[in-house]
């Protein structure tokens, strides 16, 4: 079946400007996750949905940054204002599990701030 | 307390070799150590993982050890070939206490499989 898909997959953007920043899960998948990955780094973990709930969200690095998911399904993540420092490549995962134990990760969007 | 530290940044190994690669944590509330690989311009792809109340698991030519009173587990590729090619991220998984479970990453290591 279909795995995580995440739109787009490049975004250059100028400083200052909001970008949106999609999320695919798998179907079924009720527990959806967004990292963030800068370059040499580990994966950051931003927010973690329970189907459209989002019970944590001190993941977020700054006020800038908000996630939706809607019908249990599609995410959204927001970044307002953008810096260079949010430059990074943003990564969605979901799992079949509440726990997240198994979690499968898309291609990533890759975020360009100049 | 939260982090995972992994070792080595980097690493190169002849083909027909073993990679073995580490990595340490300090806080006993995880429950749940995943590998994942990536390769360049993917997202990271479930590799291995293994629970706290399970000293090695082994998957084909994937084992991952784990030493629960050291704090420490590690992945091993046995017979490394070039498509082993990847960065490799151990992970741990803990629940937050906010409602919320989350990974949380070693730094990764670059592997290198030459010919």
């Amino acid at each position: 079946g279909a795995g995580v898909s995440q739109s787009p997959s490049n975004k250059v953007t100028e400083k200052g400007k909001d970008v949106e920043l999609r999320c695919d899960p798998i179907s079924g998948h009720t527990a959806l996750y967004w990292y963030r990955q800068s370059l040499g780094q580990g994966l950051e973990f931003l927010i973690y949905f329970q189907g459209n709930s989002a019970p944590d969200k001190s993941g977020l690095p700054s006020d800038r940054f908000s996630a939706e998911r809607t019908g249990g399904s599609v995410s959204t993540l927001t970044i307002q204002r953008t810096q260079q420092e949010d430059s990074a490549v943003y990564l969605c995962a979901s799992s079949q599990r509440t726990s997240g134990y198994e979690q499968y990760f898309g291609p990533g969007t890759r975020l360009t701030v100049t | 307390q939260q982090q995972v530290k992994q070792s080595p940044q980097s690493l190169i190994v002849q083909k027909g070799g073993i990679s073995i690669i580490n990595c340490a944590y300090e806080n006993t509330a995880f429950d749940y150590f995943p590998w994942y690989q990536q390769f360049p311009g993917k997202g990271p792809a479930l590799l291995i993982a293994i629970r706290p109340d399970v000293s090695e698991k082994k998957e084909g030519r994937f084992t991952i050890s784990f030493n629960k009173s050291a704090k420490q587990f590690s992945l091993h590729i046995m017979d490394s070939q070039p498509g082993d090619s990847a960065t490799y991220f151990c992970a741990a998984h803990t629940y937050s206490g906010a409602g919320s479970y989350q990974l949380t990453f070693g730094k990764g290591t670059k592997l290198s499989v030459i010919p």
